[in-house]
């Protein structure tokens, strides 16, 4: 399996419901990031999350990080339509000069 | 705001052209990144560069050069192009302090 494999690989919720994504990775890590892919576009940075922290917050978006299991996830609280997208992790492994891995995304569906 | 821009939203090419693909950032990033993203496989990296005329394979680099001649321009070339190079192509960039890569809004290529 790959490093930064995600879980699950698609997901469909109605609007007001959480929607949580998993993670996991292989080696040793600096940091965990979270990007999210609008249909067709480039991708946007969502949250950083160092090794050395377990959770994190930005607005409706609660990342955890456990390195003992070398896994994350991110949780989207009262979701939106426009939450609709493809969400990825990326791993910037200790040793690799900022070089990220990333997952092969999780497409998250927000239904109205 | 970041802001990285991409030569071309849609590319159409024929077997054997040579293949141009620009990507410019305008915040002074040190590190530029080259990916191609395909249905299953996620994003993978094709070459990546820390600075002015430096350049190091990334994991698919066979059938792809790149140049980086002045720090805010990362091109990214086809030498002939094959359909198996039909693609999303997408260009970031970094902070080396940072770690989060910004993201351009990707080229679709299609090679006929």
């Amino acid at each position: 399996s790959q490093q930064g494999e995600e879980d699950p690989q698609a997901l469909s919720i109605q609007e007001g419901e959480n929607a949580t994504m998993n993670c996991s990775y292989k080696t040793s890590i600096n940091n965990l990031q979270w990007y999210r892919q609008n249909s067709g576009r480039g991708l946007v940075h969502l949250i950083l999350i160092r090794s050395n922290e377990r959770e994190k917050h930005s607005g409706r978006l609660r990342v955890t990080l456990d390195t003992s299991k070398k896994s994350s996830s991110l949780l989207i609280t009262a979701s939106r339509a426009a939450d609709t997208a493809s969400y990825f992790c990326a791993t910037d492994v200790y040793n690799q000069g900022g070089k990220l891995i990333f997952g092969q995304g999780t497409e998250l569906s927000v239904k109205p | 705001d970041v802001k990285v821009t991409q030569s071309s939203r849609y590319l159409v090419k024929r077997t054997g052209e040579k293949v141009f693909l620009e990507c410019v950032q305008d915040m002074d990033h040190e590190n530029m990144f080259w990916y191609r993203q395909d249905p299953g496989l996620g994003l993978r990296l094709i070459y990546f560069s820390y600075d002015v005329k430096m350049k190091e394979k990334g994991d698919i680099p066979e059938g792809y050069s790149v140049s980086r001649e002045k720090k805010e321009r990362f091109s990214l070339i086809l030498e002939s192009a094959s359909t198996n190079q039909t693609s999303m192509y997408l260009c970031a960039s970094s902070l080396v302090q940072e770690r989060q890569q910004y993201f351009g809004p990707g080229t679709r290529l299609t090679v006929t």
